[in-house]
C-alpha cells in the first residue's frame, strides 16, 4: 500500500465549477500536508500548506485535512482554465523527506 | 538566484554512458532535495542535503547513482552505466533549512536513455 493514495482522475469540469481533489494517507504520524500545481513541462509548484487537522484557505483554494480519517483535500472554487493543470498532494516525513501522490490531472474547458 | 535552477533541461544518453545532472539553488536555502518523476508518476524520493552533509540517501535507487553537493550550494547528481528504466524527468528542489512547509522546486532534467 502506498503511503499516500489519490484519486487519478482525469478530472474535466467546465469552467466557473467548483472543484475537489482528494487524498488519502495511510501513517497517523504525519503532520504537514501540502498541495503542489504542476504544469506540463514544469516543476511542481506549492499551492499551499497545512498542519495538522482542519482548513485554509487562499483566494479561490482551500485545503483541508481531516486526520481522524486521514484524508486531505483541495477545493478551487470558479475554476478557471489556468487552472488545468496536475494536482499533486505530498506530506512532510521527519528529515527532510517528502511523499507525493501520483497527482490528479485536472481540465477546466471555457 | 531567483529560483531553482537545473541544466540541462533537456538529456538524450546512450544506454551505458555516465550522466551529470546540476542543480543550482535558491540563494539561501540550506537543504536540497532531488526527486525522479517517472512518466505518468508522482515523485519519488532520491536523496536530501542540509549543507554539504547527506542525512538521507535512502531514495537512490542503485549503487550507479550518487550525488554531492560542495559549498552548501550547487548539487550534482550522477547516474553511471545508464539504463533506460533510468529515463525520467530528474527535480531538484530546495527549502530554508528543513521544511515543514514545502519546497521550491527546478524545472528538471528530462533524461532519455537510448
Amino acid at each position: 500500500q502506498k503511503e499516500v493514495e489519490q484519486d487519478p482522475g482525469p478530472l474535466s469540469v467546465p469552467e466557473g465549477a467548483i472543484v475537489s481533489l482528494n487524498c488519502t494517507y495511510s501513517n497517523s504520524a504525519f503532520q504537514y500536508f501540502m498541495w503542489y500545481r504542476q504544469y506540463s513541462r514544469k516543476g511542481p509548484e506549492l499551492l499551499m500548506y497545512t498542519y495538522s487537522s482542519g482548513n485554509k484557505e487562499d483566494g479561490r483554494f482551500t485545503a483541508q485535512v481531516d486526520k481522524s480519517s486521514k484524508y486531505i483535500s483541495l477545493f478551487i472554487r470558479d475554476s478557471q482554465p489556468s487552472d488545468s493543470a496536475t494536482y499533486l498532494c505530498a506530506t512532510y516525513h521527519n528529515a527532510g523527506k517528502s511523499t507525493f501522490g501520483d497527482g490528479t490531472t485536472l481540465t477546466v474547458k471555457p | 538566484g531567483a529560483g531553482v535552477s537545473q541544466s540541462p533541461s533537456n538529456k538524450v544518453t546512450e544506454k551505458g554512458k555516465d550522466v551529470e545532472l546540476r542543480c543550482d539553488p535558491i540563494s539561501g536555502h540550506t537543504a536540497l532535495y532531488w526527486y525522479r518523476q517517472s512518466l505518468g508518476q508522482g515523485l519519488e524520493f532520491l536523496i536530501y542535503f542540509q549543507g554539504n552533509s547527506a542525512p538521507d540517501k535512502s531514495g537512490l535507487p542503485s549503487d550507479r547513482f550518487s550525488a554531492e553537493r560542495t559549498g552548501g550550494s550547487v548539487s550534482t547528481l550522477t547516474i553511471q552505466r545508464t539504463q533506460q528504466e533510468d529515463s525520467a524527468v530528474y527535480l531538484c528542489a530546495s527549502s530554508r533549512e528543513q521544511s515543514n512547509y514545502g519546497y521550491t522546486f527546478g524545472s528538471g532534467t528530462r533524461l532519455t536513455v537510448v
